[in-house]
């Protein structure tokens, strides 16, 4: 069976310190690792698809990077708007269809 | 724009009554899926379809009822089966299979509460 887990589930940061979300993953064959940010009450928004270990990914603030077990989504001077629950989710090669599994997300709170 | 939406925003019933929860894509994307968000926990897949007039249960099917007659529209009943409703529900979709890119693209939620 598929399992995504995100640690930590929430974290506090000052604006402009730097930090770490970690995401691991068991899956039997990796298709692809994703990165999504959803604000309060909405939709969330995709930001990165890796498929290798190895493979970075960057965009603004945030740098997405994978290995065999674990992908970490590294914020660079987050700002107060970054503030928002971020998943991470698995599509495994064997899996029907292209379904994904979800963590259960990091809520990212940044303070001015 | 091309996008998901979701119809309507919120939504209240009462208990015992079926509901059906509409989503619509102009993305020309093959997949469609359905999925549930509770407080605090991550998103649950439902249903999800790759095809039209096919579709497949997800990890918590029960109690919810799926059709998928055209491309673009895959409406979701939530019947008076299922035991606890209240909950935010996603619908998204992804290109398929046609291409190795699998990403998925979410609407913007229905909040359904049921009392």
């Amino acid at each position: 069976e598929d399992q995504v887990t995100q640690s930590p589930e929430a974290l506090r940061l000052q604006e402009g310190e730097s930090s770490s979300l970690n995401c691991s993953y068991t899956v039997s064959g990796l298709r692809g690792l994703f990165w999504y940010r959803q604000d309060p009450g909405k939709g969330p928004e995709f930001l990165f698809t890796l498929y290798s270990a190895g493979e970075e990914k960057e965009k603004e603030r945030l740098k997405a990077t994978l290995t065999k077990k674990e992908s970490f989504l590294h914020i660079t001077a987050p700002k107060p708007e970054d503030s928002a629950t971020y998943l991470c989710a698995v599509q495994a090669e064997k899996t029907s269809g292209s379904r994904l599994t979800f963590g259960e997300g990091t809520q990212l709170t940044v303070n001015p | 724009d091309g996008g998901i939406t979701q119809s309507p925003k919120y939504l209240f019933r009462k208990e015992g009554q079926n509901v059906t929860l509409s989503c619509e894509q102009n993305l020309n994307h093959d997949a469609m899926y359905w999925y549930r968000q509770d407080p605090g926990q991550g998103l649950r897949l439902i249903y999800y379809s790759q095809i039209v007039n096919d579709f497949q249960k997800g990890d918590i099917a029960e109690g919810y009822s799926v059709s998928r007659e055209k491309k673009e529209s895959f409406p979701l009943t939530v019947t008076s089966a299922q035991k606890n409703p209240t909950a935010f529900y996603l619908c998204a979709s992804s290109i398929g299979l046609r291409l190795s890119s699998y990403e998925q693209y979410f609407g913007p939620g229905t909040r359904l509460t049921v009392t």
